[in-house]
């Protein structure tokens, strides 16, 4: 089965601090998706990256991929309280139609 | 809106009751799926259907059964609830394909005394 590691596990940053999240894989990813989960909610998808050496913004938010296809960053820069919550990267996986989680990165940011 | 719609949002269960919990999508995706989360172990997929009239197991399928009603609808059954079913319970839906973007609902948070 697909393994996904997150680090940290949680984070707790000043407001205005840069911040970054990673995901590594065991095995190649073909699609990796970032997640964000506030306190009590469902999920919301932020981005999704597929390409070796890809990197997509969203705001202050940035994800990219690595060229191996193994691991991701998300990175996070002037963090503000709106950004607290979870963060879960998860991936297709690549003998067909399951989808994994990683265990997720509890971010707090301190005003 | 309303995207992904959970029921209910909160129970609790003596060990050894069933019940059912309803995921309904207005977005017209083929793919459904439904995952239980708990502290330190992410979100893992239990059940998921790929298309209507299809359903797979996913990760941790042992004590749930899942129906495909509609393509609309996707509930999840606890046949005899067991204090290890403790966990908050999200459906999803995607259009699945080569982006495999998937959207929430908001959970049901489940307690087996």
């Amino acid at each position: 089965s697909q393994e996904l590691e997150q680090s940290p596990q949680s984070l707790i940053v000043q407001e205005g601090k840069n911040l970054t999240i990673n995901c590594t894989s065991s095995k190649t990813l073909y699609g990796l998706y970032w997640y964000k989960q506030k306190y009590g909610e469902g999920l919301i998808f932020l981005m999704m990256l597929q390409k070796g050496g890809e990197e997509k913004s969203h705001e202050k938010i940035t994800a990219k991929l690595d060229e191996k296809k193994q691991q991701s960053s998300l990175h996070i820069t002037a963090s503000q309280p709106s950004h607290a919550g979870i963060y879960l990267c998860g991936a297709d996986s690549n003998t067909g139609n399951q989808f994994y989680f990683g265990t997720g990165t509890s971010l707090t940011v301190i005003p | 809106n309303a995207g992904v719609t959970q029921t209910p949002k909160f129970q609790v269960l003596k060990t050894g009751q069933s019940m059912t919990l309803q995921c309904a999508q207005d977005m017209n995706h083929n793919s459904m799926y439904w995952y239980r989360q708990d502290p330190g172990m992410g979100l893992r997929l239990i059940y998921y259907s790929a298309s209507e009239g299809t359903t797979d197991k996913g990760e941790v399928p042992n004590g749930y059964n899942v129906s495909r009603l509609n393509k609309r609808e996707f509930s999840l059954r606890l046949e005899s609830a067991a204090p290890s079913q403790t966990s908050v319970y999200f459906c999803a839906s995607s259009t699945w394909g080569l982006l495999n973007i998937q959207y929430f609902g908001a959970g049901t948070r489940l307690s087996v005394l």
